[in-house]
């Protein structure tokens, strides 16, 4: 079975500070990988996604994300931040099931 | 365009007390998913159906159940509500598995 580990729970970081949240997957198949951020109250929204190709993957708000099959890691960076982008953070993995397996969670706190 | 709606947003139960979590989608998604969102533990897939007229479980099922009542509809009922079943609840739809999730606003549930 896949699972998803999140290792920091909170990360705090100073405004237009660079941020890494750091996502580790096991799973013994081929893997599809997912990063949700969650604002306050809300629902989850994508902020992108591996499916294949190119291992560096580009999404929403300046945010990208490295698959890397041989530390089986998905850690998702922004140059930059803004303290728009306080949310929580979550790695997602599909394996086969059709369905996802999420990460605990990182809750990015961004501090003027 | 709604996206994805749930009803209600908040419930307060006694335990034992019965009730349904309803959610409907209006983009003509194939897959339908029910999560449980508690605190340090992220999003846990509590059942999904993955095309209309079927129904699978996911991590923890236990203690619920799900109809698949069209293509638009998908509703969680919890037949005897226990206070670990205090949490907030997300519906999700997707054309398929890989593709993006999008999320409703959430129910949030206590049990007494």
């Amino acid at each position: 079975a896949q699972s998803v580990t999140q290792l920091d729970s909170q990360v705090p970081v100073f405004e237009e500070a660079p941020v890494e949240l750091r996502c580790n997957y096991s799973s013994s198949v081929s893997v599809y990988l997912f990063w949700y951020v969650q604002y306050p109250n809300q629902g989850l929204q994508l902020l992108l996604k591996y499916l294949s190709g190119s291992t560096l993957v580009k999404g929403i708000n300046g945010f990208e994300a490295e698959f890397n099959k041989s530390q089986t890691s998905f850690h998702l960076r922004k140059p930059s931040v803004h303290i728009s982008d306080t949310a929580e953070y979550f790695c997602a993995v599909e394996s086969g099931r059709r369905a996802l397996t999420f990460g605990s969670g990182t809750r990015l706190q961004v501090q003027p | 365009n709604a996206g994805v709606t749930q009803t209600p947003k908040f419930q307060v139960l006694k335990t034992g007390q019965s009730m349904t979590l309803q959610c409907a989608q209006d983009m003509n998604h194939n897959s339908m998913y029910w999560y449980r969102q508690d605190p340090g533990m992220g999003l846990r897939l509590i059942y999904y159906s993955a095309s209309e007229g079927t129904t699978d479980k996911g991590e923890v099922p236990n203690g619920y159940n799900v109809s698949r009542l069209n293509k638009r509809e998908f509703s969680l009922r919890l037949e005897s509500a226990a206070p670990s079943q205090t949490s907030v609840y997300f519906c999700a739809s997707t054309e398929s598995w890989a593709e993006t999730q999008y999320f409703g606003p959430g129910t949030r549930l206590l049990v007494l």
